[in-house]
């Protein structure tokens, strides 16, 4: 079993759509937790970090529940630019060692 | 803008050939993280530096991946013998200590695509 999972999806919306990928870890000692983005060839780039109180950016939003070691990415409004990879990632304890999920593809249509 | 830059962007090799991928870290970052990416594994951790001391290699295949940093400027990853099993984009990324639990960052290079016949 991986330690961070995700649905690979694709996840095909129409925009204007509100779209929620979830994912979970297995590690309860995870300390830190973020959604990275990846464009098609391109580099994984940070989304946004995600914080126990859940924290908004725009038109996203993340939640994380401890308790059921999952974690929420919410994209509202979507935009044809948002078409993506969105990648779930948790740091354990100690020196900024990321785990990344396999990723949730998203593509948006006109 | 600083940006992690990585040579060559693409590398199409022969089985049994030595690669050798180079990564230059963004300035003033101290931690260098090598990553490789396959449509099956995803995005996996090979090796990663602070200071330009090796903290943890366990992801790497050990007899035929090296990984060094041999100043704070430049990091390399060879791979010697090459396998087909080996193609895959290969990520470099650095960053530097978080301030706080939360707030650490990667930036990622744009990365080597690997091609082994």
């Amino acid at each position: 079993r991986k330690e961070v999972e995700q649905d690979p999806g694709p996840f095909n919306v129409p925009e204007g759509a509100t779209v929620a990928f979830n994912c979970t870890y297995s590690n309860s000692a995870s300390q830190s937790f973020f959604w990275y983005r990846q464009d098609c060839r391109k580099e994984p780039k940070l989304l946004m970090s995600v914080y126990s109180s859940g924290n908004e950016d725009g038109r996203f939003t993340a939640q994380l529940n401890r308790a059921s070691q999952y974690i929420s990415l919410l994209i509202r409004d979507s935009k044809l630019s948002d078409s993506a990879t969105y990648l779930c990632v948790v740091m354990n304890t100690g020196f900024q060692k990321l785990v990344f999920g396999t990723g949730t593809r998203l593509l948006v249509s006109p | 803008d600083a940006r992690v830059t990585q040579t060559p962007r693409h590398k199409v090799t022969e089985m049994g050939q030595e690669v050798t991928m180079r990564c230059q870290p963004i300035l003033g970052h101290n931690t260098v993280f090598w990553y490789r990416q396959t449509m099956m594994q995803g995005l996996e951790l090979l090796a990663y530096f602070r200071n330009r001391a090796p903290l943890d290699d366990s992801g790497m295949p050990k007899d035929r991946f090296s990984a060094e940093m041999p100043d704070a400027t430049l990091a390399t990853l060879k791979i010697q013998p090459s396998e087909p099993r080996d193609s895959a984009v290969y990520f470099c990324a650095s960053g530097s200590p978080p301030a706080s639990v939360g707030t650490d960052t990667q930036y990622f290079g744009p990365g080597t695509r690997l091609t082994v016949l």
